[in-house]
């Protein structure tokens, strides 16, 4: 069954570095996604992606974060320079259709560490 | 705003006996979409169930049952014959028809322990 994958699964990183945490959404999906899970906590929406821009972002979602699918088969997520406070599981999702009743496919997360 | 409350934090149960997880939802949209997710230990989330606000129908899905209710804003998930294997953190979720990106809003989870 086709899946989601990310890489890497353990990014660890440097307070103020840049880092970009990579996904490979299904083939034939569309609609493309991005969301974080601080450790013990729930799952927060970050970002959505359709037709190559922002669908729609979240408050967390501010100028250090940008997305980009800068080819035909990866989605990235870019954090601009990395807080204490960005350490988290990134998920990305993609879905086949714009309807909200496609079940969302998760890929198996990137735990991010910022030291 | 959406919002989607799990009131359990932390459920534990004996091997074999059935469990369910409660879910409440709000929403102003008419048409929305309830999930349910599990998380295992080893940290990925994983797709188990699906239903939209116009149907009610409650279903059975092997171990897996759900029970949704539009005037109580709830969707309750039953696991029958629990096993060791289904010990994760259960998430139930929320999608807005009208909202773009169809957004997924996720409750607090439901951590599951099952004993041996």
């Amino acid at each position: 069954e086709p899946e989601v994958t990310q890489t890497p699964s353990h990014q660890v990183t440097q307070m103020g570095q840049e880092v970009i945490l990579r996904c490979v959404p299904i083939s034939n999906h569309l609609y493309f996604y991005w969301y974080r899970q601080i450790l013990g906590q729930k799952v927060e929406f970050l970002v959505s992606f359709y037709n190559n821009e922002i669908s729609e972002k979240s408050e967390i979602f501010d100028d250090q974060f940008s997305v980009e699918r800068p080819d035909g088969s990866n989605f990235t997520l870019k954090i601009r320079s990395t807080k204490l406070e960005d350490s988290a599981m990134y998920f990305c999702a993609s879905t086949v259709g714009a309807f909200s009743n496609q079940p969302q496919h998760f890929g198996d997360g990137t735990r991010l560490s910022i030291l | 705003a959406q919002k989607v409350t799990q009131a359990q934090t932390e459920i534990s149960v004996v091997e074999k006996e059935d469990v369910t997880l409660d879910c409440v939802y709000e929403t102003r949209d008419t048409t929305y979409y309830l999930f349910w997710y599990k998380q295992p230990p080893s940290g990925e989330l994983v797709f188990l169930i699906r239903r939209n606000s116009f149907d009610e129908q409650n279903e059975i899905s092997g171990r897996y049952s759900w029970n949704f209710q539009k005037s109580t804003s709830s969707f309750n998930f039953t696991i029958t014959a629990s096993q060791v294997v289904d010990s994760a953190v259960y998430f139930c979720a929320l999608s807005e028809r009208e909202t773009s990106g169809s957004r997924l809003t996720f409750g607090e989870g439901t951590q599951l322990t099952v004993n041996p």
